[in-house]
């Protein structure tokens, strides 16, 4: 099935540890975000790559660091995990479409996302 | 920071009843998505809207822009339980960037 599949699902944690979520889509898409949507079910975004270079960083700690290998995969890693950091994260791609005078991505394929809980 | 705000926060609903949620903003957009978000899932498109006063029909949802595209509805008639769900909008502010409003939780119950 054409997909935005990551993992793992569930990732329990101990402060101070280190983690990576991976995520891959297969609908071709050039443009692939992490979003952190926390327990209010707010839905914010974290960073947005397109073509594997980094487009949007939207003030996230540094320690947080997304890697492109390839315009399907979009990986996060997580140093020294805070009790803060415990949210839901979600992988989502989409594609860029150009007109004669501006460019826009079509709407956002989303992952199932991964609960991580820091512990 | 733009911010959108959602309406209600938390809807709880008998089936058969009709309702109304809103999506407001004090920017003007170019255009706006609703998605629809079920428990343990990531959100999933159900409509885009372009033009101010548009109206687009899925089944027994309607949604409507504002005709000065700041603002948004999104009408459920005779409402079921596979309705049940968080409501997201989120505009196109840019390329390569959707935010999302604060969202409403449907409930509806059988």
């Amino acid at each position: 099935d054409t997909a935005v599949s990551q993992t793992p699902k569930y990732l329990v944690t101990q402060m101070g540890n280190d983690k990576s979520i991976k995520c891959e889509q297969n609908l071709g898409h050039d443009t692939m975000y992490w979003y952190k949507q926390d327990s209010k079910k707010f839905l914010k975004i974290m960073f947005s790559y397109n073509n594997k270079e980094l487009i949007i960083n939207e003030t996230v700690p540094n320690r947080f660091s997304p890697k492109s290998p390839d315009k399907a995969h979009l990986n996060l890693h997580i140093n020294s995990l805070e009790l803060g950091d415990s949210a839901v994260y979600f992988c989502a791609s989409s594609q860029t479409a150009y007109s004669r005078s501006s460019s826009y991505n079509s709407p956002l394929h989303f992952g199932n996302g991964t609960r991580l809980t820091v512990t | 920071t733009q911010l959108l705000e959602q309406s209600p926060q938390f809807l709880s609903i008998q089936e058969g009843e009709n309702l109304t949620v809103y999506c407001n903003s004090s920017s003007v957009f170019s255009s706006l998505q609703w998605y629809r978000q079920e428990p343990g899932e990531g959100p999933v498109l159900l409509v885009t809207v372009v033009t101010g006063g548009e109206v687009k029909k899925l089944k027994r949802l309607t949604f409507q822009f504002g005709d000065a595209r700041k603002d948004s509805s999104l009408h459920i008639t005779a409402a079921q339980p596979g309705d049940t769900g968080l409501y997201l909008c989120s505009p196109r502010t840019g390329t390569y960037k959707y935010i999302f409003g604060t969202g409403t939780r449907l409930k509806v119950l059988a």
